[in-house]
């Protein structure tokens, strides 16, 4: 079974603030997306990354896949309240194309 | 459009006892998929479907079956409920056209007594 490792499981930060937030695994991945999830509902995609190396940006949100497509981050600058939600972090490998998800962390935007 | 949709949203059952949740998608997709959320543990595949007519396996199958009963439908079935399988359960869809991209329900809470 693959592993995700994502860090930090729990964040709490100032309006205003930068953060980053870790997604690691020893294995390869094809690609990588990144959700986020409101409570009561189910994970809404983000971004998908194919690419070792890749950099992707959607406004405020910066996602990069690792050179050799076993990790990734997501930075976000100047957080606002609104960005608060679980963010999880997902690979997806072999034949059946499957998804594995990493454990979540849990951002709280202070105003 | 109401994307993929899932009942009931929420569930109380006894040890022992049965029930289907049931998932639908208006949107043609090919893949279904069925996930359990647990604190802590994010979300763990149960069972899916890469079209219509079949089924595997995923990472933590014991303790339910599925049923792909048309494109539009996946069910999952918990025969003999345990409080372990207190959890939240996600479907969810997958088309052809983006890369891997699934559009998830809104979510099951169940609680097994």
């Amino acid at each position: 079974t693959q592993l995700l490792e994502q860090s930090p499981q729990f964040l709490s930060i100032q309006e205003g603030e930068n953060l980053t937030v870790y997604c690691n695994s020893s294995s390869v991945f094809s690609s990588l997306q990144w959700y986020r999830q409101e409570p009561g509902e189910g994970p809404v995609l983000l971004v998908t990354v194919v690419t070792g190396g890749e950099v992707k940006k959607l406004k405020r949100l910066t996602f990069q896949f690792g050179d050799a497509r076993k990790d990734s981050s997501l930075h976000i600058t100047a957080a606002q309240p609104g960005d608060t939600g679980l963010y999880l972090c997902a690979g997806e490998s072999g034949s059946a194309r499957q998804l594995t998800f990493g454990s979540g962390t849990q951002l709280t935007v202070l105003p | 459009n109401a994307g993929v949709t899932q009942t009931p949203k929420f569930q109380v059952l006894k040890t022992g006892q049965s029930m289907t949740l049931q998932c639908a998608q208006d949107m043609n997709h090919n893949s279904m998929y069925w996930y359990r959320q647990d604190p802590g543990m994010g979300l763990r595949l149960i069972y899916y479907s890469a079209s219509e007519g079949t089924t595997d396996k995923g990472e933590v199958p014991n303790g339910y079956n599925v049923s792909r009963l048309n494109k539009r439908e996946f069910s999952l079935r918990l025969e003999s409920a345990a409080p372990s399988q207190t959890s939240v359960y996600f479907c969810a869809s997958k088309g052809t056209i983006s890369y891997n991209e699934q559009f998830f329900g809104p979510g099951t809470r169940l609680t097994v007594l």
